[in-house]
């Protein structure tokens, strides 16, 4: 098992431009996270799936954001129109379905809108 | 909704001297709470974890944590720093109230800043 894996590490777009991230989680593990992290900030929770199921989806995102995990397997996050302030790490974490064990997070995917 | 605060942006501590780095949380049942740390330019990795049981929870790199139920509190402790150590922590907490808000969610995070 290699863990949490994400992909692009790092992405540079024009704004207005449109992106996808993908995340593949740990093999056994049907809850997947999605967050992003501005530098020296915590974790903001965006979005999380149970299988296939997107559970919550954070009030604070805007209708720029979406996220699929069509199989229950991988995750992909895409933003829409990318703006300046989408700037951030996109930070995927996934953890079996028990309120009791920790999530894994993979490296990120640091993007930047210019 | 649950919540999770860590009251201090930064901590500098003397090597070899004890750390506390703090944290606070709020939920609607019972708390599972997490610390995990982050080195420049990583992912984030988990330290340890408070489910149930033993109040003092010990995890990887000599940290160990203390669960306080009254005061609402789960500070994360080291009996002597190291320069290694210094780092951004994260406290994270997950409620395991049954309408499905399960969430984790996680502080803005403390700089630890170990002096040598």
């Amino acid at each position: 098992d290699t863990g949490v894996s994400q992909d692009p590490r790092h992405k540079i777009t024009k704004r207005g431009q449109n992106v996808t991230f993908r995340c593949d989680p740990i093999s056994e593990h049907n809850r997947l996270y999605w967050y992003r992290q501005t530098l020296g900030q915590g974790p903001e929770f965006l979005t999380y799936f149970q299988n296939e199921a997107q559970l919550e989806k954070s009030r604070l995102l805007s209708d720029r954001f979406s996220a699929e995990r069509p199989k229950g397997s991988f995750s992909t996050l895409e933003i829409q129109r990318t703006e300046q302030g989408d700037s951030a790490m996109y930070l995927c974490a996934s953890s079996l379905d028990s309120p009791n064990t920790e999530a894994f997070f993979g490296q990120g995917t640091r993007l930047t809108v210019v | 909704a649950q919540s999770v605060a860590q009251p201090e942006d930064q901590v500098n501590v003397a090597e070899g001297n004890p750390l506390t780095v703090k944290c606070t949380y709020s939920v609607s049942g019972n708390p599972y709470l997490f610390w995990y740390v982050q080195y420049p330019n990583r992912g984030l990795q988990f330290l340890l974890k408070y489910i149930t049981g033993d109040n003092l929870v010990k995890g990887s790199y000599g940290f160990e944590a203390e669960f306080n139920k009254s005061q609402t509190s789960f500070h994360l402790k080291k009996p002597s720093a190291l320069v290694s150590d210094s780092a951004l922590y994260f406290c994270a907490v997950r409620d395991d109230f049954k309408n499905r808000d399960d969430k984790i969610i996680f502080g803005k995070g403390t700089r630890l800043h170990i002096l040598p």
